[in-house]
């Protein structure tokens, strides 16, 4: 058990479909992070929030819509996603993004967009 | 650009040894951390190097020349549940996770 979960495990949508993404850690982090993993590419960062803040955001479609309420919480809204959006979405938190803490991530959500 | 290049894919047995290779070409450098990630898990952190030389951690070992860009992971008395992906990832001046595309171990037995 990492400390950090993420729901739903799986999910299949279609592209005019609507769906989030949850994740939540129980760890006292300060820091979230959203990556995208696909087969035999490295993963690739999307948005990390640091106490709350939106830091980084490397040029991610529009939609996909992140929302980080408080510190234990990150979301992942989706909208009219594309085939080439199937993956696994993984979330990860840390002490703070500032430094280079050990990052522990979720067990991620595999994401079939039809 | 920034660039992790590491092995695709490596098989060894049961028993044996065996060292995965993470070169790396970032701007700027604040350490280097191996992960694993087993087939449909969560990836997990094993080590984390920021000076030069040899970190042991029990069967594993991390060593890093930040003169060469390199780095490797090494695996000791192979078990079959070290079947796994691993995942080299270099901190860049941004304080950002640049990561490879992962090494694929195959243990034979």
């Amino acid at each position: 058990e990492t400390g950090v979960t993420q729901t739903p495990r799986h999910l299949v949508m279609g592209m005019t479909n609507k769906k989030s993404l949850k994740c939540e850690q129980h760890l006292g982090h300060n820091a979230m992070y959203w990556y995208k993993q696909s087969a035999k590419k490295p993963l690739e960062l999307m948005f990390v929030y640091n106490f709350k803040e939106q830091t980084e955001n490397n040029s991610v479609p529009s939609r996909f819509s992140p929302e980080c309420p408080n510190s234990s919480h990150l979301f992942l809204h989706l909208h009219t996603l594309q085939p080439e959006d199937s993956a696994l979405y993984l979330c990860a938190s840390s002490q703070e993004s500032s430094t280079p803490y050990e990052q522990y991530f979720g067990p991620g959500t595999r994401l079939t967009v039809t | 650009g920034q660039n992790i290049d590491q092995p695709t894919e490596m098989t060894a047995t049961e028993g044996a040894i065996v060292q995965i290779n993470c070169t790396y070409q970032t701007s700027g450098f604040n350490g280097l951390f191996w992960y694993q990630q087993h087939a449909g898990e969560a990836p997990t952190f094993l080590s984390y190097n920021v000076l030069d030389g040899l970190e042991e951690k029990g069967r594993f070992s991390s060593f890093l020349s930040r003169s060469k860009g390199y780095s490797y992971l090494l695996l000791k008395e192979l078990q079959m549940k070290d079947s796994a992906s691993y995942l080299c990832a270099v901190v860049d001046s941004n304080y950002q996770l640049i990561w490879g595309a992962g090494t694929k171990l195959i243990i034979k037995p």
